[in-house]
């Protein structure tokens, strides 16, 4: 897979339930970021985990990475219909000189009220 | 809370036309960016640009694309002979630093190309 692939490609949950997004790259990266696409908008980013943090809380989110496996996962728990959306993970990677990202092709999220 | 705007939202515009998208980026923010984002596919790094001068480029960057921060606030990118496939959604982004900060995107501008 290519840097910085999620999986599920698409999600489908009831209201209430929580909702695990994957991530996978192939380089050593510098930080990885994870953005939420309502459909044709902009890209809202979520939150940021460094290299060498492990785990990141930011109310409902829970962002982990492995950076020995090359991976991360974003949680969503207690998922709300206004959750649906494309979530997608970026990549700095550590050979950048210019903090370029590398997006994954996302995760389309469906919350049914 | 500061955000990055963009205009024109939507662009349309004849093929062969030249176009520059506009960007206001986050006041205090020192590192600008664009990515595209063909309709259906992922998002696409084109340019980073950090003190008056490109830091890096994709391979998507070429000849017919160039950045320009023509006063303070402006951050604008031209194409300067508008092909079919530039059709796409463009978002200005930028960080207050490099490294490991994050990047806030605008709501992209939606050039389509006839």
């Amino acid at each position: 897979s290519q840097q910085g692939e999620e999986d599920p490609q698409a999600l489908s949950i009831q209201e209430g339930e929580n909702a695990t997004m994957n991530c996978s790259y192939k380089t050593s990266i510098n930080n990885l970021q994870w953005y939420r696409q309502n459909s044709g908008r902009g890209l809202v980013h979520l939150i940021l985990i460094r290299s060498n943090e492990r785990e990141k809380h930011s109310g409902r989110l829970r962002v982990t990475l492995d950076t020995s496996k090359k991976s991360s996962s974003l949680l969503i728990t207690a998922s709300r219909a206004a959750d649906t959306a494309s979530y997608f993970c970026a990549t700095d990677a550590s050979h950048n000189a210019g903090n370029m990202l590398t997006f994954g092709g996302g995760t389309r999220l469906m919350v049914k009220p | 809370e500061p955000e990055v705007t963009q205009t024109p939202s939507h662009q349309v515009t004849q093929m062969g036309q030249e176009v520059i998208l506009r960007c206001v980026p986050i006041s205090n923010h020192l590192y600008f960016y664009w990515y595209r984002q063909i309709l259906g596919q992922k998002v696409e790094f084109l340019v980073s640009f950090y003190n008056n001068e490109i830091s890096e480029k994709s391979e998507i960057f070429d000849d017919q694309f160039s950045v320009e921060r023509p006063d303070g606030s402006n951050f604008t990118l031209k194409i300067r002979s508008t092909k079919l496939e530039d059709s796409a959604m463009y978002f200005c982004a930028s960080s207050a630093a490099g490294g490991p900060d994050t990047q806030y995107f605008g709501p992209g501008t939606r050039l389509t190309v006839l």
